[in-house]
């Protein structure tokens, strides 16, 4: 069972550099979000989505796109990386929106920028 | 506003033990979900256990048990019988139903079992 599958893992990314997070699901959920935690600290919310081709801002937006073509993918763009942006991301899926389902997460992806 | 609070940044348990881990909520949301989390140091969030707004008992999972107590808008997790797999991080967090559908969290109590 795949779940909630993101690529890459670990990135290394220089200052003014962008780059894509994957982040696919199989399950068939409405609801995907992306969530950054920075060291020793929760999960903020970036961005989330409610369906296909609706998309709408987090606490943390900045910085940040998200597109949401399809159901099963909800790719996080990083454009002009900055240091800031060290951080490990999780992107997440939910069924619906009963408070009761909960979030599965992916494994998460380690982000450093230099 | 702080959502979430958790106010234990860390806490030590000696295996065997049955250890509290504090939550405190605010929303004026009639129905929400409570949730806890555990974070091992592999750094993936596995979910633990579930407490709805209009539930009357409390949770249990297993080893795990949410004490609910509504009026005090508390949600805390008990741990019974602590063991050295328990050591990581735990995370509170809540849906509420309505405005928009996002998990919020707490900050984290991070959990060492000392044998």
């Amino acid at each position: 069972n795949a779940g909630v599958t993101q690529t890459p893992k670990f990135r290394i990314l220089k200052i003014g550099q962008s780059m894509t997070l994957q982040c696919a699901q199989d399950m068939n959920h409405n609801y995907m979000y992306w969530y950054r935690q920075d060291p020793g600290m929760g999960l903020k919310l970036i961005y989330y989505s409610v369906g296909a081709g609706i998309t709408d801002k987090g606490e943390v937006p900045n910085g940040y796109n998200v597109s949401r073509s399809t159901t099963e993918d909800f790719p996080l763009r990083l454009e002009l990386a900055a240091p800031s942006q060290t951080s490990v991301y999780f992107c997440a899926s939910s069924p619906r929106t009963e408070p009761g389902n909960t979030i599965y997460f992916g494994e998460g992806s380690w982000l450093t920028v230099v | 506003a702080q959502k979430i609070t958790q106010t234990q940044p860390g806490m030590f348990v000696q295996e065997k033990e049955a250890v509290t881990l504090d939550c405190t909520y605010d929303t004026s949301d009639p129905s929400y979900g409570l949730f806890w989390y555990k974070q091992p140091s592999s750094g993936e969030m596995i979910f633990l256990i579930y407490q709805g707004s209009y539930d009357q008992q409390n949770a249990t999972e297993g080893r795990y048990s949410l004490n609910f107590q509504k009026a005090r808008k508390s949600a805390n997790l008990v741990i019974s019988a602590s063991q050295l797999g328990d050591s990581a991080m735990y995370f509170c967090a809540m849906r509420e139903m309505f405005g928009n559908e996002k998990l919020t969290f707490g900050t984290g109590t991070r959990l060492t079992i000392i044998p």
